[in-house]
């Protein structure tokens, strides 16, 4: 089976702080994704990988950046977390563009 | 860009009974795939049933399955016999086919109660 693992299931960060969620894939997967869930709003994009150190943005980038230095790794950075950040994060992994993605478990971020 | 759209934020249904949820979505691409998400109160995404545009006849597993109208651009998801493991937040996907970083544009959901 596939596994997507996020780091964190909860996190509570400080506004101001810089905040590194972590995804790990274990099955030699290109593309890998980020995206942001908030009520109301379903999943939104905020950036993708299909490549070792190759990103591009999503819907909203702003206020994040990534790394994917590795693989398995695609990390999502919060360089000064803010209040309106205060959301859940979901990473997803996938093959290839023709087959289904798989996703983590999610991590429910607060910044208070 | 494609968008999609879920619009009932909440639908309940009795344990045995069938509901459908709804899906609407707009492009301007001819080849692409659709999909239904579950996410149980774990927060697993799980893929429920997927659709290809190119395909005329609709998806089914087991007691899940769509009416995909591609004029229309609906989507809807068909759930028979309904369970308590059914409740969950539902959500429709779109991606465009073949492209190797497409990403998946998502729903806002549609929250889902079974009633025992």
């Amino acid at each position: 089976d596939v596994k997507v693992t996020q780091s964190s299931r909860y996190l509570v960060k400080r506004t101001g702080e810089k905040v590194f969620l972590e995804c790990v894939q274990d099955m030699d997967h290109e593309n890998m994704f980020w995206y942001r869930q908030d009520p109301g709003l379903g999943l939104r994009l905020i950036y993708f990988s299909y490549d070792v150190k190759m990103k591009e943005k999503g819907d909203i980038p702003e206020g994040y950046s990534v790394s994917r230095e590795k693989k398995e790794r695609f990390s999502l950075i919060l360089e000064s977390a803010s209040t309106n950040q205060t959301s859940m994060y979901l990473c997803a992994s996938r093959l290839d563009g023709y087959t289904e993605a798989f996703f983590g478990q999610g991590t429910r971020l607060t910044v208070v | 860009a494609q968008t999609v759209t879920q619009s009932q934020p909440e639908m309940s249904v009795q344990e045995a009974e069938t509901v459908t949820l709804s899906c609407t979505y707009d492009t301007s691409e001819s080849d692409y795939y659709l999909f239904w998400y579950k996410q149980p109160p774990s927060r697993q995404m799980i893929l429920v049933i997927r659709q290809e545009a190119y395909k005329q006849q609709n998806a089914t597993e087991n007691r899940f399955s769509v009416n995909f109208q591609k004029a229309a651009k609906s989507f809807s998801l068909k759930i028979s016999d309904s369970q308590l493991g059914d409740a969950a937040m539902y959500f429709c996907a779109y991606r465009s086919a073949g492209t190797s970083g497409s990403r998946l544009t998502f729903g806002e959901g549609t929250q889902l109660t079974v009633n025992p």
